[in-house]
C-alpha cells in the first residue's frame, strides 16, 4: 500500500529548514528516502530500518518512529542543490523493494 | 555504486505497436527491477526481472502487456506491447548491487515514452 506524504510541495528560501513526513497504515519494516532533480533519476538519500533510528546524510537527517508507522525527513538550512521532488518509499516484510509515495516537490529560492 | 544504460531514453510510437527498452548495468547486481512513473506521478514497481526465468509482477501489470527478458546478471529488457496513450510514461530500470547499502536503489535515467 502506497505510504502518504506530506506536504505535496514546499517552497523556501536558502538557508531556511523544511520538514517531509511520510505515513503507512501498515507496520513497517523499512523506509527510504530518494530525491530526484527534474528530468534526471531518482537518488538514493537514506535507508532507516525498523528500530526508531534517526540517520544523517550532510544536513538531511530522516527519523523512523516504528510505533506511529512514520517517517520524517529534516533538510536544515536549506540550499538552492536541495530542489527536487522527495520521494519516502515502504517495506513492510523484508524484501528492502520500496512501494513509494507520491512525493514532496521542495522548491528552494535564492 | 552502479552506472545504468538505458535505450532508448525517448520515443514516439504509434497506437498499437511494441517498443524495447533496454538496461545495461557496469556493476554486480543481485536485483534488477522495473518501475514506471507517469508525468508527476510516483514511481511505480512494475515486475522484478529474474536472471533466466519469468518475472515476477506486481498486481495490475502481466506479461503479455509487459514482456520481461533478464538472460544474464546485468542486462534486462523491457517490452510494452500493443502500446495506447496512457502507456505514455517514463520507464526506469532499477538495480540493487551487491557492493552498496542493503536497500540502496540505483536508477537508469529512464525512457520516455510518447504514445500517439
Amino acid at each position: 500500500q502506497q505510504p502518504v506524504q506530506s506536504p505535496q510541495a514546499v517552497i523556501l528560501r536558502e538557508g531556511e529548514d523544511a520538514v517531509i513526513n511520510c505515513s503507512s497504515s501498515k507496520a513497517l519494516y523499512s523506509v527510504h528516502w530518494y530525491r530526484q532533480k527534474h528530468g534526471e533519476a531518482p537518488v538514493f538519500l537514506m535507508i532507516l530500518l525498523k528500530g526508531g533510528e534517526q540517520k544523517g546524510h550532510e544536513k538531511i537527517s530522516a527519523s523512523f518512529n516504528e510505533k506511529k508507522q512514520q517517517s520524517s525527513l529534516y533538510l536544515t538550512a536549506s540550499q538552492l542543490s536541495y530542489s527536487g521532488t522527495y520521494f519516502c518509499g515502504t517495506e513492510v516484510g523484508g524484501s528492502y523493494i520500496p512501494t513509494f509515495g507520491r512525493g514532496t516537490s521542495l522548491i528552494v529560492h535564492p | 555504486s552502479a552506472v545504468i544504460s538505458q535505450k532508448p531514453s525517448r520515443d514516439i510510437c504509434q497506437r498499437g505497436t511494441s517498443l524495447t527498452i533496454q538496461c545495461q548495468v557496469d556493476s554486480q547486481v543481485t536485483m534488477m527491477f522495473w518501475y514506471r512513473q507517469q508525468p508527476g506521478q510516483s514511481l511505480t514497481l512494475i515486475a522484478t526481472a529474474n536472471q533466466g526465468s519469468e518475472a515476477t509482477y506486481e498486481s495490475g501489470f502481466v506479461i503479455d502487456k509487459f514482456p520481461i527478458s533478464r538472460p544474464n546478471l546485468t542486462f534486462s529488457t523491457l517490452t510494452v506491447s500493443n502500446m495506447s496513450p496512457e502507456d505514455s510514461s517514463i520507464y526506469l530500470c532499477s538495480v540493487q548491487t551487491s557492493g552498496s547499502p542493503t536497500g540502496e536503489l540505483f536508477f537508469g535515467e529512464g525512457s520516455r515514452l510518447t504514445v500517439l
